[in-house]
């Protein structure tokens, strides 16, 4: 099955101590994005690529950085995890079409605890 | 800018009742898409229905519909014959054509009653 799949499911990290967290997928969409999601509360879009052109929000922290060094893969990297950080990271996938061609799928996320 | 607003929190509903959740959205945009994606506890997001501004009928899914009112800025999903496994957080979601980023809105939590 056709499918976004990111690792690990739960990481657990030190205060300060970088991490890196990974998504996959293999519905072959141009589009990739990284969410964080805090407790009760809307996914925030922390960046996207295109294809290979990145895409960061204003608002994004220069902590957190990402890479797509094909269509399949992208990472999250947090340089230096802060207690705020913690949260659960979700990857998702869309093409670039207009009406429901244009949905973004989903990956089950990665629930991060910062110690 | 645009603007998703959901003003139910959570709501209970008995299992195989219908149950509604409502969505009013702002926007100038004459042309938009809206979304709606279910999060169970386990925090997948998961893509239920989509509504185009200029679609002439509701969207229907299986027991997901749309109440799709484009006067009053407002789609709200409707869960017909609600089962357990429907309890979950729900978002409502807009995007304008050609710009794939979504707006959310804060999420309504539902739980199903056996």
């Amino acid at each position: 099955d056709a499918m976004v799949i990111q690792n690990p499911r739960y990481q657990v990290t030190q205060f300060g101590k970088p991490v890196t967290l990974s998504c996959s997928q293999t519905l072959n969409h141009n589009v990739m994005y990284w969410y964080q999601q805090k407790s009760s509360q809307a996914p925030k879009l922390l960046f996207h690529y295109y294809d290979k052109d990145f895409n960061n929000e204003a608002d994004t922290p220069d902590n957190f950085q990402s890479r797509r060094p094909n269509t399949s893969f992208c990472f999250l990297d947090i340089r230096s995890p802060g207690l705020g950080d913690a949260a659960m990271y979700l990857c998702a996938t869309s093409r670039l079409g207009s009406g429901a061609l244009g949905a973004q799928y989903f990956g089950p996320g990665t629930r991060l605890t910062v110690l | 800018a645009q603007k998703i607003t959901q003003t139910q929190p959570g709501m209970f509903v008995q299992e195989k009742e219908a149950v509604t959740l409502d969505c009013t959205y702002d926007t100038s945009d004459p042309s938009y898409g809206l979304f709606w994606y279910k999060q169970p506890s386990s925090g997948e997001m998961i893509f239920l229905i989509y509504q185009g501004s200029y679609d002439q009928q509701n969207a229907t899914e299986g027991r997901y519909s749309l109440n799709f009112q484009k006067a009053r800025k407002s789609a709200n999903l409707v869960i017909s014959a609600s089962q357990l496994g429907d309890s979950a957080m729900y978002f409502c979601a807009m995007n304008r054509p050609g710009d794939y980023k979504l707006s959310f809105g804060a999420g309504t939590t539902v739980t199903v009653r056996a």
